[in-house]
């Protein structure tokens, strides 16, 4: 199926580090979605987005919903040892409330 | 506000059976969508329910089936499993009338078939 590209797949970062990751795609999306899903659990929803060019923040973390409506970035400042996880992105088109399309994940390793 | 809450939290079946997951969504909302996790594919849509109603379908086989009940809890069941499907299978609750969207999953089933 259709997946959205995230980037970096991986991390590995010192604690105090800020962490920067998006994803693009060649479509159009409504809504921009950032999760994160720790081992054995499901993902669970940091930031929503849903105008171009939204900037929200959610504590230490900042979303963008891009300007071409085809990418979102996620920031984390101060990394701390609980970021660790899987970072998706997921965006939705329009007409498909439940029809989410992801990105394969940034997983994130934080070194205390 | 209760969450999305999956049944079981573990499978294992063996090739050949079927089986049935069961979703409650967060009090309220209508709208039930299921997703299969695997390390190689990622998070993929595997339809959406609102209302009692199939809204949308992803690419999966036909083996794949789901259906919603008048209390907006869902089941999906994969019928003759095979050992590619063994994945975590993931709901999704979400208004399924108000944008904007926001969606909220469930901490997932873990199925292995052998």
């Amino acid at each position: 199926g259709q997946q959205l590209n995230q980037s970096p797949q991986s991390m590995f970062i010192q604690e105090g580090e800020d962490v920067s990751m998006n994803c693009t795609s060649s479509s159009i999306f409504n809504t921009w979605l950032w999760y994160k899903q720790e081992p054995g659990e499901g993902p669970v929803l940091l930031i929503a987005l849903y105008k171009a060019g939204e900037l929200t923040s959610n504590g230490r973390l900042t979303a963008q919903f891009g300007i071409t409506r085809k990418d979102s970035f996620l920031n984390i400042s101060a990394s701390i040892p609980s970021d660790v996880g899987i970072y998706f992105c997921a965006g939705q088109k329009g007409g498909s409330q439940g029809n989410l399309i992801f990105g394969k994940g940034t997983k994130l390793s934080v070194k205390p | 506000k209760a969450g999305v809450t999956q049944t079981p939290r573990y499978l294992i079946k063996t090739r050949g059976q079927q089986v049935t997951l069961s979703c409650s969504p967060i009090s309220g909302h209508r709208s039930v969508s299921w997703y299969q996790q695997t390390p190689g594919q990622g998070l993929q849509f595997l339809f959406e329910y609102f209302s009692e109603t199939q809204r949308n379908k992803g690419n999966f086989p036909g083996r794949f089936s789901g259906r919603q009940f008048s209390n907006s809890r869902s089941e999906m069941n994969v019928s003759t499993l095979e050992l590619g499907d063994s994945a975590l299978y993931l709901c999704a609750s979400s208004s399924g009338t108000l944008t904007p969207l926001q969606a909220f999953f469930g901490q997932g089933t873990r199925l292995t078939v052998v």
